[in-house]
Parts: C-alpha cells; structure tokens; sequence
C-alpha cells in the first residue's frame, strides 16, 4: 500500500471550515508536512509539524497530529476561492528529510 | 528574491527523442533536487544533489536519465531516449540545507511524449 494516503477531493463553501485527512504508515517520521500546489506551478509548504508535537496553528491554518493513529489534518478556517488547489500530505524521516507524498486533495471551494 | 528558475515550461516530443530540463536554484542554495510528478499524483525523487555530488540517485532510472550540476549552481536532467510513460511534469527545488530546511519547488516542465 502506499506510504502516505489522503482522499482524492473535497469540495467546501466558500467561509465554512475544510478538515483534509492524512495517514501515513512510517512510524519513524519526523517530520510531516502540507503542501498547497496551484494550477500550472510548484508545490509551496504550507506549514510543517515535528513528530513530538500534536498540534500547531498558523493562523487561518491548524495541523492536527495523532501519533498513536498516524493521522494528519489540515483545518483551513473561513476558506476562500483562493484557497482552491491540490493539498499534499507528506512525511519525512531520517536524516535526509525528503518527503515522501501522498497523490494530493483536490480542494474545491464553491460560492 | 528570483525562486527557482525552470526551462523550458513545456515540452512536446516524439517517443525516441532526446529531452533535456534546465534547473536554476534560489541563489546560495546548496541542495537542489529533481523530481517527477504524474498525474493525479504526488511528486516523487529522481535524484538529489548536495552542491555538485548526487548523494541520493537511488530513484533515477539510469538507463535513459541522467542529470548533472556542474559548479554546483545549475542543474540539468536529460532522457534519451524518452519513452511514451516519461510524459509527466519535472520539478526542480532546491533548499538551503540542515535540518529541515524548506524546499523550495520551480513551477516545472510539463513533458509530453507522443
């Protein structure tokens, strides 16, 4: 099975909240991370958690990690049109910290 | 600040034909990286570089890919020849490197081979 699984699309009102699912397999992470990838361009890093964290906030943005279950969210507060892209879940761990990523969340935010 | 530099954007060949990518880092970035996204999937690592040595070519399909960075600046990757499963969108970042170091991803090249 794949090393990093997350669901294929998710589709939002435009001011409501957007929960994206994460699981990964490698007990061994480091680090996990979201990236936002726009039409046409380059993945961004969106934001980032150590291992032995459980949650971080950046404002409109919260990363929920349960390490016991290998489970990563990304809650977007009040999420607007512009927010609309593929969101990658991915993992990372040793010393090399390349991620490894799962296929994407194609997120769809309607008015 | 310019961010990571990528030519051409797009790329159309014929199957058997040789292809190259050009990669330009953010500037003072030692580590750059290549990788292959398909589509409707994530990103996956062709090769790594640390300044001019490929620590990390484990993924490159030998055969037909190869990449160099001389000087340790610019980056190219070559296939030759492409094959029809080589269509895909090639991305290059690169990052300060240490301990999680962000990456910073080029806008890629979108390859399609006929």
């Amino acid at each position: 099975g794949e090393d990093v699984e997350q669901s294929l699309f998710l589709s939002v009102r435009e001011g409501d909240s957007s929960v994206i699912n994460c699981t990964y397999t490698d007990s061994s992470s480091t680090y996990l991370y979201w990236y936002k990838q726009e039409p046409g361009a380059g993945l961004q890093l969106l934001t980032y958690i150590f291992s032995n964290m459980d949650m971080k906030q950046d404002q409109r943005l919260t990363v929920l990690l349960n390490k016991k279950d290998k489970h990563l969210s990304l809650r977007i507060a009040d999420t607007q049109t512009g927010d609309s892209a593929i969101y990658f879940c991915a993992e990372s761990s040793g010393g090399s910290y390349i991620p490894t990523f799962g296929r994407g969340t194609s997120l769809i935010v309607h008015p | 600040e310019a961010g990571v530099v990528q030519s051409p954007r797009y790329k159309i060949i014929e199957k058997k034909q040789p292809v190259a990518f050009w990669c330009n880092p953010i500037s003072g970035h030692n580590t750059l990286y290549w990788y292959r996204q398909n589509l409707g999937q994530g990103p996956e690592l062709l090769i790594r570089y640390e300044n001019e040595e490929a620590v990390d070519d484990s993924q490159l399909p030998k055969d037909r890919f190869s990449a160099e960075r001389l000087k340790g600046v610019d980056s190219t990757l070559k296939i030759q020849p492409a094959e029809l499963g080589d269509s895909a969108v090639y991305l290059c970042a690169s990052s300060p490197g240490g301990e999680g170091s962000e990456q910073y991803f080029g806008p890629g090249t979108r390859l399609t081979v006929t």
